[in-house]
């Protein structure tokens, strides 16, 4: 069965210091991966999305994310930290039939 | 172009009541979808539609039914509510060609 797992619920950074956001699935074939943002009160967003090629994939705003085969992960990273990426972070997994799992989130505060 | 568009943005029920959500979009997307956020569980897909007058179950489809008779349109409806609905309630659609979804500001729903 699908899943995605983000182990970390809540994580505090400083502004300016470096992100990374963990993100495990269970899939059987070669999977769909996204990470979107979600700030207070709105819809989600797409940040960055992998489907096939070059396993570190660039997207919105600065992040990036390394998809690892071997890890089954799909990890979210920022060098530098803004305080407006204060919000929450999803990760999911695209499966048979376009449906989507999503993680059950990583809620992100940044400190000055 | 609005995108995606939940009505209403909030709704009280009693448990038993009935009620149905709108979901709009205007992208002409053949995908739509109805998610269901509960702190702690992510997003959790409740049923999908993958172009007019189909529908499909999701993850959770129990309690609830879809109706997809227009393209722009994905409607919702809780035909007995319970608390265990009380959820924020999101719509997407998703860009075929990209696998993007675009997610509608959400619906907060309580049934007491």
């Amino acid at each position: 069965a699908q899943s995605v797992t983000q182990p970390d619920i809540h994580i505090t950074v400083s502004e300016g210091a470096s992100l990374e956001l963990r993100c495990n699935y269970s899939y059987g074939a070669t999977p769909y991966l996204f990470w979107y943002v979600q700030s207070p009160g709105q819809g989600l967003q797409l940040l960055l999305k992998y489907f096939s090629g070059d396993t570190l994939v660039q997207g919105i705003k600065g992040f990036e994310a390394e998809f690892k085969r071997s890890q089954s992960s799909f990890n979210l990273r920022k060098p530098s930290v803004h305080w407006s990426d204060a919000a929450e972070y999803f990760c999911a997994v695209g499966a048979t039939g376009n449906q989507f799992y999503f993680g059950t989130g990583t809620s992100l505060t940044v400190i000055p | 172009n609005a995108g995606v568009t939940q009505t209403p943005k909030f709704r009280v029920l009693k448990t038993g009541q009935s009620m149905t959500l709108l979901c709009a979009q205007d992208m002409n997307h053949e995908y739509m979808y109805w998610y269901r956020q509960d702190p702690g569980m992510g997003l959790r897909l409740i049923h999908y539609s993958v172009g007019e007058g189909t529908t499909a179950k999701g993850e959770v489809p129990d309690g609830y039914n879809v109706s997809r008779l227009k393209k722009q349109n994905f409607l919702l409806g809780l035909e007995s509510a319970a608390p265990s609905q009380t959820s924020v309630y999101f719509c997407a659609s998703m860009n075929q060609r990209t696998y993007e979804q675009y997610f509608g500001p959400g619906t907060r729903l309580t049934v007491t």
